[in-house]
């Protein structure tokens, strides 16, 4: 089936760095969403973003809907030790999330102590 | 907020058993419910969606006789692995839709072993 492009694939940085993150498609989406997983564990909502050009913000966390519906950013600010974990965005045709939805194919996010 | 709950976490059975998987929406009804796959270090692949009271729709590729979906009730997807071989071993993950306008809710995940 069809995946999302996410880059980078991992990511080894410190803590209090800043992280930064994308997904890109051949498809439009009409709205993007962004989760986390961490090991043995269902993935759990972040952000969802339901209109092109949206920049919304979850605490640290901040994510955009690019203008041309064909990708998004997700940023972490400041980064602590439970940010450790995969991170997948997700397209969706539809405009709530609520059909099928394509995954990217993840970062995995490592805090070097 | 919305909790879907998946039974069990880890099974593990001999080839050629067929193992059920339930998923649960504990707190909403979920007239639709969707069957995720994922291998090891990938990312989730979409298997089918099961919508309450009809039949449910699979994604290109995948068995449905194979991986055999029920949705009795608002509450209650299952998916079976029919005859499960070595290859079937993966991390079966579900999720449910509380409603209009809202996105999906995952649920913790099966991690399937077939020996």
């Amino acid at each position: 089936g069809q995946q999302l492009n996410q880059s980078p694939q991992s990511m080894f940085i410190q803590e209090g760095e800043d992280v930064s993150m994308n997904c890109t498609s051949s498809s439009i989406f009409n709205t993007w969403l962004w989760y986390k997983q961490d090991p043995g564990e269902g993935p759990v909502l972040l952000i969802a973003l339901y209109k092109a050009g949206e920049l919304t913000s979850n605490g640290r966390l901040t994510a955009q809907f690019g203008i041309t519906r064909k990708d998004s950013f997700l940023n972490i600010s400041a980064s602590i030790p439970s940010d450790v974990g995969i991170y997948f965005c997700a397209g969706d045709e539809s405009n709530f999330g609520n059909e099928k939805l394509t995954f990217g194919t993840g970062t995995r996010l490592t805090i070097i102590p | 907020g919305a909790v879907v709950s998946q039974h069990p976490s880890r099974v593990i059975c001999k080839s050629g058993t067929s193992v059920k998987i339930e998923c649960r929406s504990l707190d909403f009804q979920a007239t639709t419910m969707f069957w995720y796959r994922q291998f090891p270090k990938k990312s989730l692949m979409l298997m089918a969606t099961s919508n309450e009271g009809s039949k449910a729709t699979y994604e290109q590729g995948v068995e449905k006789d194979k991986f055999l979906i029920n949705h009795a009730s608002l509450t209650l997807s299952t998916l079976t692995v029919t005859s499960a071989h070595p290859e079937d071993s993966s991390f079966y993950i579900c999720s449910a839709l509380q409603g209009a306008g809202q996105p999906q809710h995952f649920g913790d995940g099966t991690r399937l072993s077939i020996l």
